[in-house]
């Protein structure tokens, strides 16, 4: 079954501390994967996006890594702000060539709370 | 430039009216999605529109949901007759391009809430 899951389902943690988001998933074919981060009444906004053979990609502040092999990645935030308070989607696109959408499978997510 | 826009943001119906959400996609984008959150679960896939053709319907739960694209342009999500278990956060998205390989990004908006009474 192809699923991707999230851990921790939340984080607390203060404002210039670096956090890790871990993210496991078991999707065939494998495309790509993404991380998105969704603020409270928002729709998600993508932060990175690796194929199979890149194991990180960064965005200011925002580091992901991937390894294909286990299917597992991570999403390393450095110093953190208050405005980075969201939840963070670990979402993995599924390459069907058949000619289907490349189908993008959502984990629930990290809701990670930034405190002063 | 725009973004993708959906409305409404919130709409509350009783069980067995018919709601049509509507979506907006970011101009010149091919392809639009619809995906739904229910509470407490993640975001999944319904369909997606390569301009005015359904490339993929596998994701709506039955005949009660009809998505339409006419003119390749805005598409609405309509649900008839809406039964409980349909609430939950409606997104829409558009991409440029979309391939097997491709690394298309895809613009959420921000989404329409339904709640059925």
């Amino acid at each position: 079954k192809n699923q991707v899951e999230q851990s921790p389902q939340s984080l607390i943690i203060l404002e210039g501390k670096n956090c890790t988001l871990q993210c496991n998933y078991t999707v065939s074919p494998f495309s790509n994967l993404r991380w998105y981060k969704q603020d409270t009444g928002r729709g998600p906004v993508s932060l990175t996006i690796m194929t199979f053979s890149e194991n990180t990609k960064s965005n200011g502040r925002y580091t992901a890594t991937l390894d294909a092999d286990t299917k597992q990645s991570s999403l390393h935030i450095t110093a953190s702000q208050l405005s980075d308070s969201a939840s963070y989607i670990c979402v993995v696109s599924a390459n069907f060539m058949s000619g289907a959408t490349n189908k993008l499978i959502f984990g629930t997510g990290t809701l990670l709370a930034v405190q002063p | 430039e725009a973004g993708v826009t959906q409305f409404p943001s919130h709409s509350v119906i009783e069980k067995g009216q018919t709601v049509t959400l509507r979506c907006d996609p970011i101009s010149g984008h091919d392809n639009l999605y619809w995906y739904r959150r229910v509470m407490g679960k993640e975001i999944k896939f319904l369909l997606h529109f390569v301009k005015e053709s359904k490339q993929d319907e596998s994701g709506m739960p039955n005949n009660r949901f009809l998505a339409e694209r006419t003119g390749g342009t805005y598409s609405t999500l309509k649900v008839q007759p809406a039964e409980l278990e349909d609430s939950g956060v409606y997104f829409c998205a558009s991409s440029e391009s979309q391939g097997a390989w491709a690394k298309n990004i895809q613009y959420f908006g921000a989404g329409t809430r339904l709640s059925v009474l």
